[in-house]
């Protein structure tokens, strides 16, 4: 159980394009979604931690404006990376955390890698 | 806010010894810390993860043991095998109450290679 999918997998996008991405709890309901980034030999950074139904909280350093999270349903969290630039290739991982109480195990999706031409 | 020290950075064992990657947190408040796995081009695998309530926890291979006066703990992975080779974080967490919301801190990574 706890699978976690993203989807796509791999996207190539012109710079200046909008390039979404989904991530879907498929066998429990995610009431906190987290989306990282990651660079080559690096560790993962926290974007942002999305909760069910109200507005994302973003790491500080984040573009809100670059990087628009909707969590509209326990199962599913979206990023759309707005106006794509080359410095926004990237792997970008979701997770998502059980709402029940006491159950701090993130789950997280296999990634999604961006590249920006 | 919290911060997570690992180490070391690339760990290079012959098959069948024992590997041990250890961290250290910054702020007391955390009380969860995971351990994941991630192999190359995926997302990160949670292999053990262990509570402030405990000292120690094992899974087959994996054992993770935590010092909270001190501030750290650490991976333990025995008889150690070709598969294990991936880059492992070790990361905390002040939970999934409040206002964190289970937003966890993770280490620098580290990359086992274990050799045949």
């Amino acid at each position: 159980g706890a699978v976690v999918s993203q989807h796509p997998s791999r996207v190539i996008c012109k710079s200046g394009t909008s390039v979404k991405i989904e991530c879907r709890s498929l066998d429990f309901q995610a009431t906190t979604m987290f989306w990282y980034r990651q660079f080559p030999k690096q560790s993962l950074m926290l974007m942002a931690t999305s909760n069910e139904g109200s507005k994302a909280t973003y790491e500080q350093g984040v573009e809100k404006d670059k990087f628009l999270i909707n969590h509209a349903s326990l199962t599913l969290s979206t990023l759309t990376v707005t106006s794509a630039h080359p410095e926004d290739s990237s792997f970008y991982i979701c997770s998502g955390l059980a709402g029940r109480l006491g159950t701090d195990t993130q789950y997280f999706g296999p990634g999604t890698r961006l590249t920006v031409l | 806010g919290e911060n997570v020290e690992q180490h070391p950075s690339t760990l290079s064992v012959q098959e069948g010894d024992s590997a041990v990657i250890k961290c250290t947190y910054s702020d007391s408040a955390s009380n969860y810390f995971p351990w994941y796995k991630q192999e190359l081009g995926k997302g990160p695998q949670l292999i053990i993860d262990i509570r402030s309530n405990v000292g120690e926890k094992k899974d087959q291979r994996i054992a993770v043991t935590l010092n909270k006066t001190a501030k750290h703990f650490s991976l333990h992975i025995t008889e150690t095998q070709p598969e294990d080779s991936a880059v492992y974080f070790c990361a905390a967490s002040m939970g999934a109450g409040g206002t964190s919301y289970g937003k966890l801190t993770f280490g620098q990574g580290t990359i086992l290679t274990v050799h045949p």
